[in-house]
C-alpha cells in the first residue's frame, strides 16, 4: 500500500525566516514518483517539483530547496527566506505503477507573517 | 499552450440533485484523472481514463460515474448530490499513463450542495 505523512499541519513563520516541510513516504514499488505542489487559498494546484526513485540528488530552484533521501523515505521541502507569498498549503504526492494515480499527504499549511 | 480546462469553475446545486462536470486535456493528451478534495482534505483519487477506457477507479462513490470521449474530454456525473460531496473537482491530464507521463492539473471545479 502507499501513503504518504506530512506529519506538520500548519507552520507559521516570520518573513525572512526559514523553513522546512517534512515528507515521508511509504511503497513496496521500486519504481515511484514523489511531487511536491502549493494550493494557495485561490484553490489550484501549483507544481513545483517532481523527483523519480533513481534520483536522488538534491535540487534547488531559487529559493526552494528539495532533499529526498530514500534511506528514511523522505523528501523534504526548504523555504529559504520565507515571504508572505509563500503562505499556502503544500502537498507531497507519491504516484506509482502504471497508471500515475497520485496519493496525496494531508498537506501543511504555511502562515508566513510581515 | 492551454492547459486542461475544467468547467465549470463555480457550481451550486441543491440535494438529490444531479451535477456534470467538464475536463478538456491538454492537446494530444489521452489520459484523464478525477480527484475530489472536501474542506481541508487532501485530493483523493477518484478514477482515470486511458484512451477512452476506465484505467483505475479509487474511492468514487456509486451515485458518480464518469466517462472518456472521442476527443478525449470526459464528463463527471454526480446523481443524488448529497451536501457531503461539496468539494473541489480536480482534473488532470497526461499522455499516456505512468509517471514518466506528467500530469497536469487544471483549475477545479467548486462543487456547493445545499
Amino acid at each position: 500500500a502507499q501513503k504518504v505523512t506530512q506529519a506538520q499541519t500548519e507552520i507559521s513563520v516570520v518573513e525572512k525566516e526559514d523553513v522546512t516541510l517534512d515528507c515521508v513516504y511509504e511503497t513496496r514499488d521500486t519504481t515511484y514518483y514523489l511531487f511536491w505542489y502549493k494550493q494557495p487559498p485561490s484553490g489550484e494546484l501549483v507544481f513545483l517539483i517532481r523527483r523519480n526513485s533513481f534520483d536522488e540528488q538534491n535540487e534547488i530552484s531559487g529559493r526552494y530547496s528539495w532533499n529526498f533521501q530514500k534511506s528514511t523515505s523522505s523528501f523534504n521541502f526548504t523555504i529559504t527566506a520565507s515571504q508572505v507569498v509563500d503562505s499556502a498549503v503544500y502537498f507531497c504526492a507519491l504516484s506509482v505503477g502504471n497508471f500515475n494515480k497520485f496519493y496525496f499527504g494531508s498537506g501543511t499549511k504555511l502562515n508566513v507573517k510581515p | 499552450a492551454a492547459g486542461v480546462i475544467q468547467s465549470p469553475r463555480h457550481l451550486i446545486k441543491e440535494k438529490r440533485e444531479t451535477a456534470t462536470l467538464k475536463c478538456y486535456p491538454i492537446s494530444r493528451h489521452d489520459t484523464v484523472y478525477w480527484y475530489q478534495q472536501g474542506p481541508g482534505q487532501d485530493p483523493q483519487f477518484l478514477i482515470s481514463f486511458y484512451e477512452k477506457m476506465q484505467s483505475d477507479k479509487g474511492s468514487i462513490p456509486d451515485r458518480f460515474s464518469a466517462q472518456q470521449f472521442s476527443d478525449y474530454h470526459s464528463e463527471l456525473n454526480m446523481s443524488s448530490l448529497e451536501l457531503g460531496d461539496s468539494a473541489l473537482y480536480f482534473c488532470a491530464s497526461s499522455h499516456g499513463t505512468g509517471g514518466l507521463n506528467e500530469q497536469f492539473f487544471g483549475p477545479g471545479t467548486r462543487l456547493t450542495v445545499l
